[in-house]
């Protein structure tokens, strides 16, 4: 199947920094991708929608303006957690549609944010 | 999408078969049955999908109950590497914003 990346795999901030994630879709242009968020021992929980060349989509109770998305090329999206405190510590995972699979989702390997 | 109930968790000895069930009682004509799952710390797998056939690829067989309502996931010879949360979940596939919705799967414990 197809190759999506994260970076960082894991990150360890101080509370009030910013933390950006990057997702590549490595071998398909992406114009969709997903930003899920996971706590330990839930599922995932999907926050936002994120669409080339325009503005992401939020799903009910996420704060845009605290996890900034931009998806500035087909194979790239960022969530940038601005002002992290610790109760945004979380697995994040995103996930990358490929059109030319009737629009299959692939996802990264997430990224373990703890912030202290 | 459709809701979907898995059992909370399962035990399975290493080598056997390992089956999972699901129901899916509210699902619509042109729904498909997909399987996810998730090893610890990792992002989520794709499996197998199905919409009215029974599938099978290399990594486990789908039974989809003729009236599509309930389905099951089989892993013919589960290893220690099957342990795991399995996800089904059912969705439309269509051109606009497609996302996934996890419930709280059924975790498989693959015992030595």
């Amino acid at each position: 199947g197809a190759v999506v990346s994260q970076h960082p795999s894991r990150v360890i901030c101080k509370s009030g920094t910013s933390v950006k994630i990057e997702c590549r879709s490595l071998d398909f242009q992406a114009t969709t991708m997903f930003w899920y968020r996971q706590f330990p021992k839930k599922s995932l929980m999907l926050m936002a929608t994120s669409n080339e060349g325009s503005k992401a989509t939020y799903e009910q109770g996420v704060e845009k303006d605290k996890f900034l998305i931009n998806h500035a090329s087909l194979t790239l999206s960022t969530l940038t957690v601005t002002s992290a405190h610790p109760e945004d510590s979380s697995f994040y995972i995103c996930s990358a549609r490929d059109p030319g699979t009737i629009y299959e989702q692939y996802f990264g390997p997430g990224t373990r944010l703890t912030v202290t | 999408d459709a809701k979907t109930t898995q059992p909370t968790s399962m035990d399975c000895a290493e080598g056997r078969a390992a089956n999972l069930p699901c129901n899916h009682s509210t699902i619509s004509g042109n729904e498909y049955v997909y399987w996810y799952r998730q090893i610890h710390s990792q992002g989520p797998q794709y499996i197998i999908h199905g919409l009215k056939n029974n599938e099978t690829n290399e990594m486990a067989s789908l039974i989809i109950t003729e009236d599509r309502k309930s389905s099951t996931l089989i892993l013919p010879h589960a290893t220690l590497r099957d342990t795991a949360v399995y996800y089904c979940i059912v969705r439309f596939l269509q051109t606009g914003a497609n996302n996934l919705f996890f419930g709280t799967g059924t975790r498989l414990t693959v015992i030595p």
